[in-house]
């Protein structure tokens, strides 16, 4: 069965310029969250959703951050503009309902560089 | 609040040595999730066990084992007879199950060398 997708895996782009991350998650699974890692913060809950609505987007950092779930197979997450302290890895899980829904099972993550 | 520490930054080991990882946490909560992450050189994070805050019972597979124990609020994983593949950064993480989803907590990281 295919994991977590995540695309572009890697991603270096300029400051002010708009990045979308992308992410499929696990068919059948129907909660998606975003994480981000840095050095300084480790890893961090950005935000998740649960059949497509956005649950908790308490992570966010900032209005320059924006994420949707169009459908069950993709999510987006947005930053625009762009500015080097976004730098990190973001990765993207997924958890099915029941019993098993707190085995959130996690992309290869993209690592976005802003210079 | 919940709260995830994991003490040790780094571990170095020579090859064939058992290694434990510590990982003490902090929740009001009464029934939780604990879990335990690889993280290799390549960067994904793989999910390894899961353990629900009524199930104090011990785990091994392989050779990996943990345990957990309420009483001191920690859950800490063995490697028996450490192979150089092992060295990856491990993450300790907790979730709270009262109702509601939530994202997982992570503890910091034990960065783990296996030395040949």
């Amino acid at each position: 069965d295919a994991g977590v997708i995540q695309s572009p895996r890697h991603e270096v782009t300029e400051m002010g310029q708009e990045v979308t991350l992308r992410c499929k998650p696990i068919s059948g699974h129907d909660y998606l969250f975003w994480y981000r890692q840095t050095m300084m913060r480790g890893l961090e809950l950005l935000i998740y959703f649960n059949n497509n609505v956005p649950i908790d987007d308490s992570g966010m950092p900032e209005d320059r951050f924006s994420a949707k779930m169009p459908n069950a197979s993709f999510s987006t997450l947005k930053i625009q503009p762009s500015e080097p302290r976004d730098s990190a890895v973001y990765f993207c899980a997924s958890s099915a309902s029941g019993d098993r829904y707190y085995e959130q099972y996690f992309g290869p993550g993209t690592r976005l560089t802003v210079t | 609040a919940q709260k995830v520490t994991q003490a040790q930054t780094e571990i170095s080991v020579v090859e064939k040595e058992d290694v434990t990882l510590d990982c003490v946490y902090e929740t009001r909560d009464t029934t939780y999730y604990l879990f335990w992450y690889k993280q290799p050189p390549s960067g994904e994070l793989v999910f390894l066990i899961r353990r629900n805050s009524f199930d104090e019972q011990n785990e091994i597979s392989g050779r990996y084992s943990w345990n957990f124990q309420k009483s001191t609020s920690s859950f800490n994983f063995t490697i028996t007879a450490s192979q150089v593949v092992d060295s990856a950064v491990y993450f300790c993480a907790l979730i709270f199950s009262g109702g509601g989803a939530d994202g997982l907590t992570f503890g910091k990281g034990t960065h783990l060398i296996i030395q040949p």
